[in-house]
C-alpha cells in the first residue's frame, strides 16, 4: 500500500523568503504525485501534479515541485512567499485502488 | 460550471442521532470520493463510488457508516448513532474518469460536531 510522509507539521517563513515543503512517498510503481492546498475552512485545491516526463513541474500561484525517484521525494518550492500563501499543504500519491493517499499536511505560516 | 457542492456545511448532532451528508459532484463527473479530516490531521480516505456502485469502502468503519451514489441525485454519506469521535470535516471529491488519475475536485466540506 502507498503512503506519504510530510516531516514538517508547521513551518514559518518571512514574506518574500523562499519556501520548501518536504514530501516523501512510498509506492511500488511509478507514482502519480500531487500537491494540494487548503485554506482555512475551505476544501482542497490542486496546486500541481506529476505523472511522467520532466521531473520539475510547475503549478499555479508560482509553485513548483521536483520529483526525485532516488530519494522518493516530491518537494514543493516557491522562490518568494506571499502572505496569501499561508495555508495547509498536502502531498498525495495516487496508486493502488484508484485512490489518493494524503500526507499529514504541513501548516505554513507567513511572517510579515 | 458549478463545483462540487456539499451540504450542509455545518451540522450539529447529539450522540445517538443520525448524520446525513450530501455531495453533488461536478457536472459530468461520475466518480465520487469521501474523505474524513479529523482536527489537526490529514485527510483519510473513506469510500470511492461510481454511479450505483461502491468501488472501494476499505477506509470506512464497518459499523454505523454507509455511503451511496444513486443513479439520480447526490451521493450520501450516512452516519448512524453518532459518537463524539465522529466529529470531523467530511470532504467529498469528484473526478470525471481515470484519464486524469488523482486529479480530484473537492467540495468545501461538511463539518460535523457531535455534542
Amino acid at each position: 500500500a502507498q503512503s506519504v510522509t510530510q516531516p514538517d507539521i508547521h513551518i514559518t517563513v518571512s514574506e518574500g523568503a523562499s519556501l520548501e515543503l518536504r514530501c516523501n512517498y512510498s509506492y511500488g510503481a511509478t507514482p502519480y504525485l500531487f500537491w494540494y492546498v487548503q485554506s482555512p475552512g475551505q476544501g482542497l485545491q490542486l496546486l500541481l501534479k506529476y505523472f511522467s516526463g520532466d521531473t520539475l513541474v510547475q503549478g499555479i500561484k508560482g509553485f513548483e515541485a521536483e520529483f526525485k525517484r532516488s530519494q522518493s521525494s516530491f518537494n514543493l518550492r516557491k522562490p518568494s512567499v506571499h502572505w496569501s500563501d499561508a495555508a495547509e499543504y498536502f502531498c498525495a500519491v495516487f496508486g493502488a485502488g484508484n485512490m489518493l493517499t494524503f500526507g499529514g499536511g504541513t501548516r505554513l505560516m507567513v511572517k510579515p | 460550471n458549478a463545483g462540487v457542492m456539499q451540504n450542509p456545511r455545518h451540522l450539529v448532532r447529539r450522540r445517538g442521532q443520525e448524520a446525513r451528508l450530501r455531495c453533488s459532484p461536478m457536472k459530468g463527473h461520475s466518480h465520487v470520493y469521501w474523505y474524513r479530516q479529523l482536527p489537526e490531521e490529514g485527510l483519510k480516505f473513506m469510500v470511492y463510488l461510481q454511479k450505483e456502485n461502491i468501488i472501494d469502502e476499505s477506509g470506512m468503519p464497518k459499523e454505523r457508516f454507509s455511503a451511496e451514489f444513486p443513479k439520480e441525485g447526490p451521493s450520501i454519506l450516512r452516519i448512524q448513532q453518532v459518537v463524539r469521535g465522529d466529529s470531523a470535516a467530511y470532504f467529498c471529491a469528484s473526478s470525471p474518469a481515470l484519464q486524469t488519475p488523482g486529479e480530484l475536485f473537492f467540495g468545501e466540506g461538511s463539518r460535523l460536531t457531535v455534542l
